[in-house]
């Protein structure tokens, strides 16, 4: 079993609607990143989080530590925000000596 | 300011053959971390080095090499490539090597061993 799984793998949307993308975690974490992946590859950091929920224009991401949960909310969605979303966490002891332990990825696609 | 910038984009190199890739990181990180993402999955952890010295290594063999240099960019090599390290790789880079400190990712390097 991973440390990190997503849901949903593959997510297809209409534009305008709400999405919503879960990641779950069995280790003891210090914080949360989510990331966004172009199909060239290149990452985009989107957050960091260890507590609360944090808002970035259409953009919110929740984390709940005690059911070890964080999921990803974009609102009123949108063609460019076809990606693939990747959540990524830091293990509490210093991030393992500074590595991140990512998920597989959810693959969102957003029609017009 | 330059972004965290990597070299080359592209690869294709032969089985049994010896790769250098390179990664520059944000002026003032001293952090530079390597990940293999191989198609369909998550980045995988391969090296992690602050200031100048190895302070992580993931589950790679002993093919997989690295180094910081005085700079703080970095270089990883791979000796004897075999098909399945065929992958995009990437670089990330901090200010410090502890939890909390924001990454920023380069754009990677796609290897295509043959």
């Amino acid at each position: 079993k991973n440390e990190v799984e997503q849901s949903p793998q593959n997510l297809t949307a209409q534009e305008g609607e709400f999405i919503t993308i879960n990641c779950s975690y069995s280790v003891g974490i210090s914080a949360l990143h989510w990331l966004q992946q172009h199909p060239g590859g290149g990452i985009v950091s989107l957050f960091m989080l260890s507590s609360g929920k944090k808002k970035h224009g259409r953009l919110i991401a929740t984390i709940n530590i005690q059911e070890k949960h964080s999921s990803l909310h974009i609102t009123a969605s949108h063609p460019r925000d076809s990606a693939v979303y990747i959540c990524a966490v830091e293990d509490e002891y210093g991030g393992s000596q500074g590595n991140l332990i990512f998920g597989k990825g959810t693959k969102l696609s957003v029609k017009p | 300011d330059a972004g965290v910038t990597q070299s080359p984009t592209h690869l294709i190199k032969t089985r049994g053959q010896h790769v250098t890739l390179r990664c520059s990181p944000i002026s003032g990180h001293k952090s530079v971390s390597w990940y293999q993402q191989v198609l369909g999955q998550g980045p995988q952890f391969i090296f992690q080095y602050y200031e100048k010295e190895e302070r992580g290594r993931g589950n790679f063999p002993d093919r997989f090499s690295a180094r910081q240099f005085p700079n703080y960019s970095s270089e990883l090599n791979v000796n004897a490539l075999l098909l399945g390290d065929s992958a995009l790789y990437l670089c990330a880079s901090s200010l410090s090597r502890f939890a909390g400190g924001g990454y920023t990712f380069g754009s990677g390097t796609r290897l295509t061993v043959v």
